[in-house]
């Protein structure tokens, strides 16, 4: 079992419209959670973090449910360029020793 | 946006050749980081530096190795590599806070191995 799984998508958005996807985790001691994007053929870039209480930021709401282990990413009024690939990552260990997931793809049409 | 540089951005090398790669962060982080991004698959870890002594190595090949002179600059010195190895390397840096490790990336190096 893959220690981060992720829906590979892709999703196709109308643009206006909202999206949401999960991802699951394997490590019940998993202490940080992040959301990145990463744009075709570039360097992922740091979203957000996710907090136990869950966070927003802008069209961007991050939610974790530790019991079931999963995180989640909800878009609203999807903008064209928030087409990309979103990464969930986890850190389980010390040292910044992250685990990423294989991305989700997401293409937001006009 | 220039927090992490790395260069070269790309690298063609023969399977005999010595290359190394060169990463810089100017965000004044205490932990450095190699990663491996080959096609279709999730980024991989390689090396750890955290205040400039390795931390972790993610048993990757002898034919990798990294140098950390200081905590502003990160090298991965390639030697004797194979197709394979063929892949986006990406440098990354953060900040040691109690546990949070928000990691920023450079723009790597696409690396190809003829």
């Amino acid at each position: 079992r893959k220690e981060v799984e992720q829906d590979p998508g892709p999703f196709n958005v109308p643009e206006g419209a909202t999206v949401a996807f999960n991802c699951t985790y394997s490590n019940s001691a998993s202490q940080s959670f992040f959301w990145y994007r990463q744009d075709c053929r570039k360097e992922p870039k740091l979203l957000m973090s996710v907090y136990s209480s869950g966070n927003e930021d802008g069209r961007f709401t991050a939610q974790l449910n530790r019991a079931s282990q999963y995180i989640s990413l909800l878009i609203r009024d999807s903008k064209l360029s928030d087409s990309a690939t979103y990464l969930c990552v986890v850190n389980f260990g010390s040292w910044g020793k992250l685990q990423f997931g294989a991305g989700t793809q997401v293409v937001v049409t006009p | 946006e220039t927090g992490v540089t790395q260069t070269p951005r790309h690298l063609v090398m023969g399977m005999t050749n010595k290359k190394s790669l060169k990463c810089e962060q100017h965000l004044g982080h205490n932990a450095m980081y190699w990663y491996k991004q080959s096609a279709k698959k999730p980024l991989e870890l390689m090396f750890v530096y955290s205040l400039e002594e390795r931390v972790e190595n993610n048993s990757v090949p002898s034919r990798f190795s990294p140098e950390c002179p200081n905590s502003s600059h990160l090298f991965l010195h390639l030697h004797t590599l194979q197709p394979e190895d063929s892949a986006l390397y990406l440098c990354a840096s953060s900040q040691d806070r109690g546990g949070t490790y928000e990691q920023y990336f450079g723009p790597g190096t696409r690396l190809t191995v003829t």
